[in-house]
């Protein structure tokens, strides 16, 4: 089955403690991105890639990492979580090297930053 | 920097009835619009995409789009109780303002269907 995969689903952390939100899709995606969604706020874009090593910020990128290794896995990285962090994250892929395409998301994350 | 604009609702319709939800973008030169159905804890799932002026039809969803209006839309014919959602819109391309490659997502319109 085409999907996006993420994991975990759900995550409880206390402030400072790095964690990493795997994603990855089995469609030879060339594009993969990280939204976060929060009530009030929408999606917004963390960070996003274009192919293998090649990534770029979105829109609200402070306190995240990513890389992008291998074509179908995009981890995002909290090295030092923070409260404000607390959000559900979504993975999303498309297929063209371009975000401007449809793009399929992931189940999501839901962070909680104690 | 993009904005999409969607009426939060809620929007209540009658079963059987036509949903019409609306869509306004800033950015004058979008290439791409969308169209995400949403239920509540769940991830975007996209239901239409549509990307000349006009409109597109996909079984009981229409999209339709103005770009000289920066107008999008919704219609969703015979509407059923489980396309009570909240639907997002979001507009993709364009050259100005700069910023993140990406859709930009509204905040989205959330769709009661009334039994």
């Amino acid at each position: 089955e085409a999907q996006v995969t993420q994991n975990p689903r759900y995550l409880i952390t206390v402030t400072g403690k790095k964690l990493t939100v795997t994603c990855s899709q089995n469609m030879n995606h060339e594009y993969m991105s990280w939204y976060r969604q929060d009530p009030g706020l929408g999606l917004r874009q963390i960070y996003y890639s274009m192919n293998v090593e090649v990534t770029d910020k979105g829109d609200v990128p402070e306190g995240y990492k990513v890389s992008r290794k291998e074509k179908r896995n995009f981890p995002l990285i909290l090295e030092s979580p923070s409260p404000n962090q607390t959000s559900l994250y979504f993975c999303a892929s498309s297929p063209t090297g371009t975000g401007y395409n449809e793009q399929f998301f992931g189940p999501g994350t839901r962070l909680t930053v104690l | 920097q993009k904005e999409v604009e969607q009426n939060s609702g809620p929007l209540s319709v009658p079963e059987g009835a036509i949903a019409s939800l609306n869509c306004t973008y800033s950015d004058r030169v979008s290439q791409s619009f969308f169209w995400y159905r949403q239920y509540s804890g769940k991830s975007p799932e996209l239901i239409m995409s549509i990307y000349s002026n006009g409109d597109k039809e996909d079984g009981r969803f229409t999209a339709q789009l103005n770009k000289a209006s920066q107008y999008v839309s919704l219609l969703i014919r015979d509407s059923q109780p489980s396309d009570s959602a909240t639907y997002l819109c979001a507009v993709g391309g364009g050259y100005s303002g700069g910023g993140a490659d990406g859709l930009t997502f509204g905040k989205g319109t959330h769709l009661i269907i009334q039994p």
